[in-house]
């Protein structure tokens, strides 16, 4: 069985402060994706990352980044210099090599205070 | 180039009715999924169709069902609509199958359903 795990319900942080979202999975595959996705008020996920059960690396975009971390079953993902647009619901999605359907977590609504 | 299409954004159906929801991929897209958003349950997996063969079904009952045409558009079906059926019905279009996972889902705005 896989399941995401988004501990943070809700989040609010005033502008220009960094904040990090909490993203634990659980899964018996060795083969597997993780990924983020942002949902705006208009309702659209939109794609923000992949990363798969191989590359362990770090990746920064911009004040985006995201730090996977395997031996703690972790995928957690900080916004540097909070914008007022980056207000939007946060989720994040587990995929088994192989299996067609994306398990999300039950996301993270951020709120950032002008 | 245009995004993933769902038709149309807003219903309000009765108890017992059924509904039809439309999905027109990214062109040049051959997999269609749909998932199911409601406060409660979070986002769920519907189904994923690919070259017009459904690949996989979520734990939803019979009364949803769907199809892909040869353009890659695809349309779901509920019958027997239930209260419990309301919901934000999103349909993602990938180029691939979802579970290569080395392909991106992209997202339409979706269909937000209201049974009364």
């Amino acid at each position: 069985a896989q399941k995401v795990t988004q501990a943070q319900t809700e989040i609010s942080v005033v502008e220009k402060e960094d904040v990090t979202l909490d993203c634990v999975y659980e899964t018996r595959d060795t083969t597997y994706y993780l990924f983020w996705y942002k949902q705006p008020p208009s309702g659209e996920l939109v794609f923000l990352i992949r990363r798969n059960s191989f590359d362990e690396q770090n990746e920064i975009s911009g004040r985006y980044s995201w730090n996977f971390q395997k031996s703690t079953s972790s995928f957690n993902f900080t916004i540097t210099a909070s914008q007022v647009v980056d207000s939007a619901v946060y989720f994040c999605a587990l995929l088994n090599f192989g299996n067609e359907k994306l398990t999300f977590g039950t996301g993270t609504r951020l709120t950032i205070i002008p | 180039k245009a995004g993933v299409t769902q038709t149309p954004r807003y219903l309000i159906k009765t108890r017992g009715q059924q509904v039809t929801l439309s999905c027109s991929p990214i062109s040049g897209h051959r997999s269609v999924s749909w998932y199911q958003q409601t406060p409660g349950q979070g986002l769920q997996f519907l189904f994923e169709y690919f070259s017009e063969t459904q690949r996989n079904k979520g734990n939803f009952p019979g009364r949803f069902s769907g199809r892909q045409f040869s353009n890659s558009r695809s349309e779901m079906n509920v019958s027997t609509l239930e209260l419990g059926d309301s919901a934000l019905y999103l349909c993602a279009s990938s180029l691939a199958l979802t579970g290569a996972g080395d392909t991106e889902a992209f997202f339409g705005q979706g269909t937000r359903l209201t049974v009364v």
